[in-house]
């Protein structure tokens, strides 16, 4: 069964400074994974997402993730970090539901916060 | 423009109400989807409806009645909701669900919806 760990409720980092929210996956065939950003009170910001090719995959408001498919991860990065980073951070993987249909399978979140 | 609009932005109930949330996406989109969120935790899928079809029922219980009037309008239908239901409503939306790799789903702000 496919399934996504988010291993940090909260990562914590001063402006400026290089952020990294981890992210593990278990999937069986292809891997299909995606980063979210929700903000309070608000829906889910598509960040990025690794369908195929160059394992560095880059995406919205200078964010980055590492596809490491010998390690199963897709850790989100930053190289500099900004107090308005601070929300909460999803990743999912894609599962094959009857029908051939595609679902989205959430981690438990990260909560990032940036101090100034 | 990758925009998914949800209404209204808040809801209080009762539990004999009857009422309902609307979603629209103008993005040509031919997937839909009905999540559930409670507080600081990851989205729970509730129904997908593919070309105006429902094609995936999470097993959500009957008081919540989904349906897609056409290809760029999503509606649910409450009934006789119970506190527990309480939570962010999400809406979202992606070109296509089945037949190959995942597309990006897009999601709305959401309704937050309280059951007294």
């Amino acid at each position: 069964a496919q399934s996504v760990a988010q291993p940090e409720d909260q990562v914590n980092v001063a402006e400026g400074n290089p952020l990294t929210v981890k992210c593990t996956y278990s999937v069986s065939g292809n891997p299909y994974l995606f980063w979210y950003v929700q903000y309070p009170n608000r829906g889910l910001q598509f960040l990025l997402k690794y369908i195929t090719g160059d394992n560095l995959v880059k995406g919205s408001y200078g964010f980055e993730a590492e596809f490491n498919k010998s390690q199963t991860s897709f850790h989100l990065k930053k190289p500099s970090a900004l107090v308005s980073d601070s929300a909460l951070y999803f990743c999912a993987v894609r599962a094959l539901v009857t029908g051939g249909y595609n679902k989205l399978i959430f981690g438990a979140g990260t909560r990032l916060a940036v101090h100034p | 423009d990758t925009e998914v609009t949800q209404t209204p932005k808040h809801l209080v109930m009762g539990m004999t109400n009857k009422k309902s949330l609307k979603c629209e996406q103008h993005m040509g989109h031919r997937a839909m989807y009905w999540y559930k969120q409670k507080a600081k935790k990851p989205p729970e899928l509730m129904f997908v409806y593919s070309y105006e079809k429902l094609s995936i029922n999470e097993s959500v219980p009957s008081r919540f009645s989904p349906e897609c009037p056409n290809s760029s309008l999503l509606n649910l239908h409450l009934h006789a909701l119970q506190p527990e239901d309480s939570a962010l409503y999400l809406c979202a939306s992606s070109q296509e669900l089945a037949g190959g790799p995942p597309d990006t789903q897009y999601f709305g702000p959401g309704t937050r919806l309280t059951v007294l």
